[in-house]
């Protein structure tokens, strides 16, 4: 079956400029996770979404980071202002019911560099 | 905050069994052993967990210790596409138990 699917798979930007991540789970999977990985570094938690809420946005970096989430399905993670060390690698993860200790699958991620 | 140990890197021969170690030593008894792989250029994905019993499907066994505090990823036939970062995490309970965290893994390299 399809699972997670992120667009774009690579976005460059001018340092400044907004940008749209979008985030396609896997049907029927309430729950949905953002991450982020910086070149050698590890996974870091931004936001979960419960259906179209968002209980914990306590990683996202600063207030030019945002998510929605609509009709419990597509996400969308916006970066305005972008600044350098926005670059990384943002990967999306969704699971059946979320809450903890369930398995998340990854989409393959997009790979944001500001310039 | 590492809450698992792993060795930096293996090898494996093609074709042969990868054993791939991980010690947890401080699990709780309601903490689940995940594994999870990240191919290079690719978003990580789940192999497979378990909580004490051995567990096994189309990708690898898992093989927990009686005391839980290590485990084993066993791949029975590695291939070259097996060559990944292999990821050992203890999911915690509790509040923000979903927020994974993945330590350092270990980078298996898979020779032909």
């Amino acid at each position: 079956g399809a699972g997670v699917s992120q667009s774009p798979s690579n976005k460059v930007t001018e340092k400044g400029k907004d940008v749209e991540l979008r985030c396609d789970p896997i049907s029927g999977h309430t729950a949905l996770y953002w991450y982020r990985q910086s070149l050698g570094q590890g996974l870091e938690f931004l936001i979960y979404f419960q259906g179209n809420s968002a209980p914990d946005k306590s990683g996202l970096p600063s207030d030019r980071f945002s998510a929605e989430r609509t009709g419990g399905s597509v996400s969308t993670l916006t970066i305005q202002r972008t600044q350098q060390e926005d670059s990384a690698v943002y990967l999306c993860a969704s699971s059946l019911q979320g809450g903890g200790q369930e398995t998340q699958y990854f989409g393959p991620g997009t790979r944001l560099l500001v310039l | 905050d590492a809450k698992t140990t792993q060795p930096p890197s293996m090898d494996c021969a093609e074709g042969r069994a990868a054993n791939l170690p991980c010690n947890h030593s401080t699990i709780s008894g309601n903490e689940y052993v995940y594994w999870y792989r990240q191919i290079h250029s690719q978003g990580p994905q789940y192999i497979i967990h378990g909580l004490k019993n051995n567990e096994t499907n189309e990708m690898a066994s898992l093989i927990i210790t009686e005391d839980r505090k290590s485990s084993t990823l066993i791949l029975p036939h590695a291939t070259l596409r097996d060559t990944a970062v292999y990821y050992c995490i203890v999911t915690v309970s509790g509040a923000g138990s979903y927020q994974l965290t993945f330590g350092k893994g270990t980078k298996l390299s898979v020779i032909p």
